[in-house]
């Protein structure tokens, strides 16, 4: 089974440009997360898309947003792009089960801001 | 407060010893979840272990098992045999669950293990 993809892997912008992510959870997985990754923060809680709804979100201004598609595909949109933006962003694909919860991470984008 | 606090920002273990990866959590839900994640030089994060606060075993994952103690709300992941591929970083987190069917993840700041042949 394929893991977690995402695209593009690496991408360079200028402040004040906007960016849009994608990611194809594994096949079946309805359940994506988005997390930043940064040396300053860590791992930050972005937002969680089930079968096309925002079920939450973290604490990230509106320039963050994102949405899931009806074949369980997601995207990010950072709009407005500003330096502190640099960061890993990392998608994550989740299935419950009766007694466990699995999430798989895609390989990440690497997102520079200049 | 912390959510999820990971006390050694750096560990050292010897080639097929075991090592012990502390993590304690805050929550004040009856029901969440405990996970581990590896994440090498590389970047990429893997799923390691999973532990629901209603389970009563120690969740075990082939050399990897988690020592809940609820009381103590700690979850440290413990390896067995340790392996120079062991060598990487560590993430404890936590599920809780936001209204019906939303989740929130909370992140530790990671352990940093190292391998000695």
């Amino acid at each position: 089974k394929a893991g977690v993809t995402q695209t593009p892997r690496y991408l360079i912008k200028t402040r004040g440009q906007q960016v849009t992510l994608s990611c194809s959870p594994i096949s079946g997985h309805r359940s994506v997360s988005w997390y930043q990754q940064t040396p300053g923060q860590g791992l930050q809680f972005l937002f969680e898309y089930f079968s096309e709804t925002q079920r939450n979100k973290g604490n990230f201004p509106g320039r963050f947003s994102g949405r899931q598609f009806s074949n369980s595909r997601s995207e990010m949109n950072v709009s407005t792009l500003e330096l502190g933006d640099s960061a890993l962003y990392l998608c994550a694909s989740s299935v419950e089960r009766e007694f466990s919860y699995e999430q798989y991470f895609g390989p990440g984008t690497r997102l520079t801001v200049t | 407060a912390q959510k999820i606090t990971q006390t050694q920002p750096g560990m050292f273990v010897q080639e097929k010893e075991a090592v012990t990866l502390d993590c304690t959590y805050d929550t004040s839900d009856q029901s969440y979840g405990l996970f581990w994640y590896k994440q090498p030089s590389s970047g990429e994060m893997i799923f390691l272990i999973y532990q629901g606060s209603y389970d009563e075993q120690n969740a075990t994952e082939g050399r990897y098992s988690l020592n809940f103690q609820k009381a103590r709300k700690s979850a440290n992941l413990v390896i067995s045999a340790s392996q120079l591929g062991d060598s990487a970083m560590y993430f404890c987190a936590m599920r809780e669950a936001v209204g019906n069917t939303g989740n929130q993840f909370y992140f530790g700041t990671g352990t940093s293990l190292t391998v000695i042949p």
